[in-house]
């Protein structure tokens, strides 16, 4: 079945330093893949989409970029702030099935 | 647009009580609701889908009288848990997306959870 691997682990970093949060995955057709980010004690938020290859998705100065193949939805920022401080979700949804699957998520640490 | 209310936000109750859980969609009309259940520092696990009229499709493992789904119309779904005990507690997020029957990708709009804890 469609799956999602994020990295291992949580990340902590300083403020202004370059983020990057892996994120690959597994399907059988041509999925819609997302990142979610999850405040404390919130529900998730949509931060940013890409629907086919090559395309790019972007909020908040978060990128990444949809790569066929290597099957990779990247999450990168180039300035962390202390507010990013967050969880971030990766995940895929297959053409027509708008059914989510998450990977596990990775805990973002911003220190000032 | 597109906000998802889910309530209560924290429910506490005694072991062997039910518990409702409600998730409106207040500006959109969603056909599709979902029901996931978060375990601390731990991912999303899909436990149902409900579609408005029929009944939820439950995922594998989740015990359907358990878990109660009504989705009896385009703005409100609930979620009974019945019978509660200490290993129900859990968070618990709907979220809504519009009619898929539409064509192209409907996403899934979040509410902000339930932290419930069974004594």
């Amino acid at each position: 079945g469609d799956s999602v691997t994020q990295m291992e682990g949580p990340v902590t970093l300083s403020e202004e330093a370059f983020l990057t949060i892996n994120c690959t995955y597994t399907a059988t057709g041509y999925p819609s893949l997302f990142w979610y980010v999850q405040y404390p004690g919130e529900g998730l938020q949509l931060l940013l989409k890409a629907t086919k290859a090559d395309d790019k998705g972007s909020n908040k100065g978060f990128e990444a970029t949809y790569r066929k193949e290597t099957t990779s939805f990247h999450l990168e920022k180039g300035s962390v702030q202390v507010s990013d401080s967050a969880v971030y979700f990766c995940a895929l949804s297959e053409r027509g099935n708008n059914r989510l699957a998450f990977g596990k998520g990775n805990q973002v640490v911003v220190i000032p | 647009g597109a906000v998802v209310s889910q309530h209560p936000s924290w429910v506490i109750c005694k072991s062997g009580t039910s518990v409702k859980i409600e998730c409106r969609s207040l500006d959109f009309q969603a056909t599709t609701m979902f029901w996931y259940r978060q375990f601390p520092k731990q991912s999303l696990m899909l436990m149902a889908t409900s579609n408005e009229g029929s009944k939820a499709t439950y995922e594998q493992g989740v015990e359907k009288d358990k878990f109660l789904i009504n989705h009896a119309s385009l703005t409100l779904s609930t979620l009974t848990v019945t019978s509660a005990h200490p290993e129900d507690s859990s968070f618990y997020i709907c979220s809504a997306s519009r009619d898929t029957r539409r064509g192209g990708d409907q996403p899934q709009h979040f509410g902000d959870g339930t932290r419930l804890s069974i004594l």
